[in-house]
Formats: structure tokens, C-alpha cells, sequence
């Protein structure tokens, strides 16, 4: 599975949208970018996951770039609730749902 | 449906003991996952089974740690002996291998400690 890169760190705050960064530059054509998230002493939690289009549920956006090397993550409305470690991890489906987790991006939302 | 359910939720060892972490899957969910977290290594994948044959244990530490699982709706992780650099919180998930999002569900992690 393809590496990636996520900032070790980054404040938000409430009620403003958060952007998490990942880059992903060695992702090949059938792996696709998943996000989860790990709020203090609980386990991971998926939050979305895309091809190549962008994508939106009700947790988040994900936006992916047009040549797939990087992606977006977007909390539109960050609460107190969102911080958390956010995991950016690329996968393919023949990894048999296997998950490598990074450092991912250690967030914390302020009041 | 209850989730993924771990236990103990907490065990306290001595080292040379042997412990046995527990899981129960989502019903219907035919993947199941053991990781390990801890805070130099961070989230590691020690082993998975596609429906209860292991699929993958290149993650397993070493001889000491053994997994099975004999029906669709429970796990085991087993450490025998325990060692103090076992200490960490380990987490069981489970999915269902389908053409949908494959997403993983977690439990809540047996923390375990080895003294």
C-alpha cells in the first residue's frame, strides 16, 4: 500500500471548518484514500473514503486532486466533539480490508 | 447490534503470565483484525482472518503470541509468557468483505499491562 504524509499536529477552531492535508504522491491507480479517526482512548472510527471523486457524508468532505497525489479532508463545522487523531490511510481492495496506520494528524479543536 | 465487544476491558499481569484477550465480531461480519497501539509504535496490525482462516501474521511480535479463531463469532489473542514490552492497548475490528466501503469497526481495546 502507498505511503503517506500527514502533519504530526494541528488546532482548529470550534464552529470553523477544519482542512486536514495527506499526501499521498506514490498512490496507484486501484487504491483508494480512507480516513478514520481515534478520539482519545477509543478505538479507530472510519469517517470516508474515495476513488477519485470527491466525496461527502454527513461527518466530512473528502476531496482528492485531480492527479490523486494528494487529498483533503474537510469537518465543516468543527466541535469540541472532533478532536481526535485522523488517520489518512491508502488501500486497495485487494489488501483484503487490510488497514496500515500512520502517525496521522493529531487535532485539537479550541473553544 | 452491540459492536465489536472486547474483554477484559483492562487486565494486570506479572511478567511470565500468560493472558488471553477476548473478541466477539459484528454478526455477519466475515474479516476479523488484532492490533496492537502503543505510544512508540503506535497502531499495528498483528493478524486477520477471512472467514476464521488467518490470513495474515506477519504483524505477530514473535512465537509468544498466538491467535485463533474457531467460529465466525469469537477471537482469541493469546500471550504466553507475558513480557513487560507487552504492554499496550490492543484492538480487536471486524468487517465485511464486500463491493461497499469495507469499513472496519473497532472495539473499545483491552488495555493491558504486564508488571
Amino acid at each position: 500500500d502507498a505511503k503517506t504524509t500527514q502533519p504530526p499536529s494541528m488546532d482548529c477552531a470550534e464552529g470553523r471548518a477544519a482542512n486536514l492535508p495527506c499526501n499521498h504522491s506514490t498512490i496507484s491507480g486501484n487504491e483508494y484514500v480512507y480516513w478514520y479517526r481515534q478520539i482519545h482512548s477509543q478505538g479507530p472510527q472510519y469517517i470516508i473514503h474515495g476513488l477519485k471523486n470527491n466525496e461527502t457524508n454527513e461527518m466530512a468532505s473528502l476531496i482528492i486532486t485531480e492527479d490523486r497525489k494528494s487529498s483533503t479532508l474537510i469537518l465543516p463545522h468543527a466541535t469540541l466533539r472532533d478532536t481526535a487523531v485522523y488517520y489518512c490511510i491508502v488501500r486497495t481492495r485487494a489488501a483484503g480490508n487490510k488497514l496500515t496506520f500512520g502517525g496521522g494528524t493529531r487535532v485539537l479543536v479550541k473553544p | 447490534d452491540a459492536g465489536v465487544i472486547q474483554s477484559p476491558r483492562h487486565e494486570v499481569t506479572e511478567m511470565g503470565q500468560e493472558v488471553t484477550l477476548r473478541c466477539k465480531p459484528i454478526s455477519g461480519h466475515n474479516s476479523l483484525f488484532w492490533y496492537r497501539q502503543t505510544m512508540m509504535r503506535g497502531l499495528e496490525l498483528l493478524i486477520y482472518f477471512n472467514n476464521n482462516v488467518p490470513i495474515d501474521d506477519s504483524g505477530m511480535p514473535e512465537d509468544r503470541f498466538s491467535a485463533k479463531m474457531p467460529n465466525a463469532s469469537f477471537s482469541t489473542l493469546k500471550i504466553q509468557p507475558s513480557e513487560p514490552r507487552d504492554s499496550a492497548v490492543y484492538f480487536c475490528a471486524s468487517s465485511i468483505t464486500s463491493g461497499g466501503r469495507n469499513e472496519q469497526f473497532f472495539g473499545p481495546g483491552t488495555r493491558l499491562t504486564v508488571l
